[in-house]
């Protein structure tokens, strides 16, 4: 789906450093959303945004940063409060309630 | 909150055959739900979705079908193919006014050729 941009498509931390995923959505929609995948688990949610200068902390937020200055982008930070940081990441967006979920090619982020 | 439980979590099937994954729901104001489907290394993509004023919902091979009585919804592929081998993610929306849908743990289905 062009809708949604991720990058970078892979990314390596090293001990302490913070690092920022993007993601630029076209679809104008309200609703952004980031995920967090691992290896054959479901999806975890971080944070979620509805609206610009609001979002909410997800079911894992500990160790993650956000903004959403703009509708069309929620980069993710990863700070250095993560201690596990390796994951899968999808950004995902929707439009009003009841509406199918697009999502991002994803960046998998691993520790060096 | 939403709570929703998929099953099973693996499912192992001969090219031809039908394949059947179920997820139950909680809230039972919930009226949308969609079925997601992950390539390995892949995003999620949105496969098909029923809506509670409709009991089942077909796409070629792929059916959703619906139970609000009974709080469940249920994925159908027939005639499975090697290239149907994915995670299989069922949703459903969140309570309120929330954008926030809930998601099943997933079902790995693998077809044998």
């Amino acid at each position: 789906d062009g809708g949604i941009t991720q990058s970078p498509k892979y990314l390596f931390r090293k001990e302490g450093q913070n690092v920022t995923l993007s993601c630029e959505q076209n679809l104008n929609h309200d609703a952004m959303y980031w995920y967090r995948q691992d290896p054959g688990q479901g999806l975890r949610l971080i944070y979620y945004s509805q609206i610009v200068n609001d979002f909410q902390k997800g079911d894992i937020a500990e160790g993650y940063s956000v903004s959403r200055e703009k509708k069309e982008s929620f980069p993710l930070t990863v700070t250095s409060a993560q201690k596990n940081p390796t994951a899968f990441y999808l950004c995902a967006s929707s439009n009003v309630r009841n509406q199918p979920q697009h999502f991002g090619d994803g960046t998998r982020l691993s520790i060096l | 909150g939403e709570n929703v439980e998929q099953h099973p979590s693996t499912l192992s099937v001969q090219e031809g055959d039908s394949a059947v994954i179920k997820c139950t729901y909680s809230d039972s104001a919930s009226n949308y739900f969609p079925w997601y489907k992950q390539e390995l290394g892949k995003r999620p993509q949105l496969i098909i979705d029923i809506r509670s004023n409709v009991g089942e919902k077909k796409d070629q091979r792929i059916a959703v079908t619906l139970n609000k009585t009974a709080k469940h919804f249920s994925l159908h592929i027939t005639e499975t193919q090697p290239e149907d081998s994915a995670v299989y993610f069922c949703a459903a929306p969140g309570t309120g006014g929330s954008y926030i849908p809930t998601f099943g743990r997933g079902t790995s289905l693998i077809v044998h050729p």
